[in-house]
């Protein structure tokens, strides 16, 4: 059981948009940054979204973070069959002294 | 760019320790802006935080790890390594190390490697 929760899949069309959120609590979403990563089949994960909303240098803005109280947002527009892979979000939780990821997310582009 | 490479045995014995190094290539360990942390992935399963150091040499562990795991630091050498005590099958998994930016924000992530816990 994760410590933040998020939905075990989601699926959209090519072109469309999905969000997909990662629920937590007042020690660890609501009061620090969260990070989303992108791990395509076999591979090591790679950071998509730091500090809640920044994208590191060469990831496309078709991705985006935001958060709102205890719960953050990942959100991906003009999808694309190279989009399909599992989502990580993580932070720092400041009651268990730990990193914290949700259990992740697979997203399918049909 | 930065390159991170985990080593070590792919195979440990049930009850004893398992031991990985990470090296890191362009760039310097010896960095204040910068943690270094080991996170592991059980086959088919989630992530899961192992612990982070700093270059200071100050340690965070997961709590449930806690009692059997080191994270140590050599700047000399721009490696940290993982040492694992009393491993379990349940131990088994692909254990990749990462640049830690800030306590949770892995930003740059070496390729993984799976250890298995057999006898």
């Amino acid at each position: 059981q994760s410590v933040l929760t998020q939905p075990p899949s989601v699926s959209a069309a090519p072109g469309q948009k999905v969000t997909i959120s990662c629920s937590g609590s007042s020690s660890n979403v609501a009061n620090n940054y969260v990070s989303w990563s992108q791990q395509l089949p076999g591979t090591a994960p790679k950071l998509l979204i730091y500090d809640d909303d920044k994208r590191p240098s060469g990831i496309p803005d078709r991705f985006s973070g935001s958060k709102s109280g205890t719960s953050a947002t990942l959100g991906i527009t003009g999808l694309q069959t190279g989009d399909e892979a599992d989502y990580y979000c993580g932070t720092w939780d400041s009651s268990l002294s730990a990193v914290v990821f949700g259990g992740g997310t697979k997203l399918t582009v049909l | 760019q930065l390159h991170l490479q985990e080593s070590g045995p792919g195979l440990v014995k049930p009850l004893e320790t398992l031991s990985l190094i990470c090296t890191v290539s362009g760039g310097s360990i010896n960095s204040p802006n910068h943690y270094w942390g080991w996170i592991r992935q059980p086959p088919g399963k989630g992530l899961e935080w192992i612990g982070s150091i700093y270059y200071s040499g100050s340690t965070y562990y997961n709590p449930s790890l806690k009692s059997r795991v080191t994270i140590s630091i050599d700047t000399s050498k721009n490696q940290f390594s993982l040492n694992l005590r009393s491993v379990t099958a349940a131990d088994t998994a692909v254990y990749f190390c990462a640049r830690d930016e800030s306590l949770g924000e892995f930003d740059s992530w070496g390729q993984g490697t799976l250890v298995t816990v057999s006898s």
